[in-house]
């Protein structure tokens, strides 16, 4: 019955390595988006993927990439981890059309020692 | 590119109305603006949206000038529940896609 669901819930990794964040939503929603919270609580936008489409924050690294198998899923792959990547992140969708209605994850904690 | 400004936090009492305004300039003129609530450890839920004027479901209100530089969510008669930060949420001007998200307001309720 979960709305939008992120795999997996604590990540905890060292610098350098390669890991992956699944999202997957069940509201047959067209856009999806990635977001990266801080320990300030601060939201910030990372990508929106609709229609086959990526809009990318130009601030994010490049070793950020979504992936999109298909409209209801959207991982997270990130390269070469560094400390400042810590942080929450969140997996979020809504329907097309204006509205700003996202539903969003439960997050994904990621922790680079 | 939009900017939001709201107040880093504020405390009320239950059974208090709550208000907690976002400024915005730059907005984009066709999108709503949208307000979030966030409890600890969980991802922002949506609470209310609107264009101008008022608007007002079972949970909210919120007011938005005609400028709309600004806008006002409205919590009526709060409880110890509605501690969380409050997030407003806007288009940017000059993008389709550019998503403004304020740096959220914490509001924390008192017995």
């Amino acid at each position: 019955d979960t709305a939008v669901s992120q795999t997996p819930k604590y990540l905890v990794t060292q610098m350098g390595n390669d890991k992956s964040i699944k999202c997957e939503q069940n509201l047959g929603h067209d856009t999806m988006y990635w977001y990266k919270q801080d320990s300030k609580k601060f939201l910030k936008i990372m990508f929106s993927y609709n229609n086959k489409e990526l809009i990318i924050n130009e601030t994010v690294p490049n070793r950020f990439s979504p992936k999109s198998p298909d409209k209801a899923h959207l991982n997270l792959h990130i390269n070469s981890l560094e400390l400042g990547d810590s942080a929450v992140y969140f997996c979020a969708s809504r329907p097309s059309g204006p509205s700003y209605e996202q539903y969003f994850g439960p997050g994904t904690r990621l922790t680079v020692t | 590119l939009a900017k939001t400004t709201q107040p880093i936090s504020m405390d009320s009492y239950e059974g208090q109305e709550v208000n907690i305004t976002c400024s915005h300039n730059n907005i984009a003129t066709n999108d709503y603006i949208t307000w979030y609530q966030q409890f600890p450890s969980q991802g922002p839920r949506f609470i209310i949206q609107g264009y101008k004027t008022k608007v007002t479901n079972e949970v909210a209100s919120l007011f938005i000038p005609a400028d709309r530089k600004s806008s006002t969510l409205s919590l009526p008669r709060v409880s110890l529940s509605d501690t969380a930060v409050y997030y407003c949420l806007v288009g940017d001007r000059g993008s389709n896609y550019q998503l403004i998200w304020g740096a959220g307001t914490k509001l924390i309720i008192k017995p």
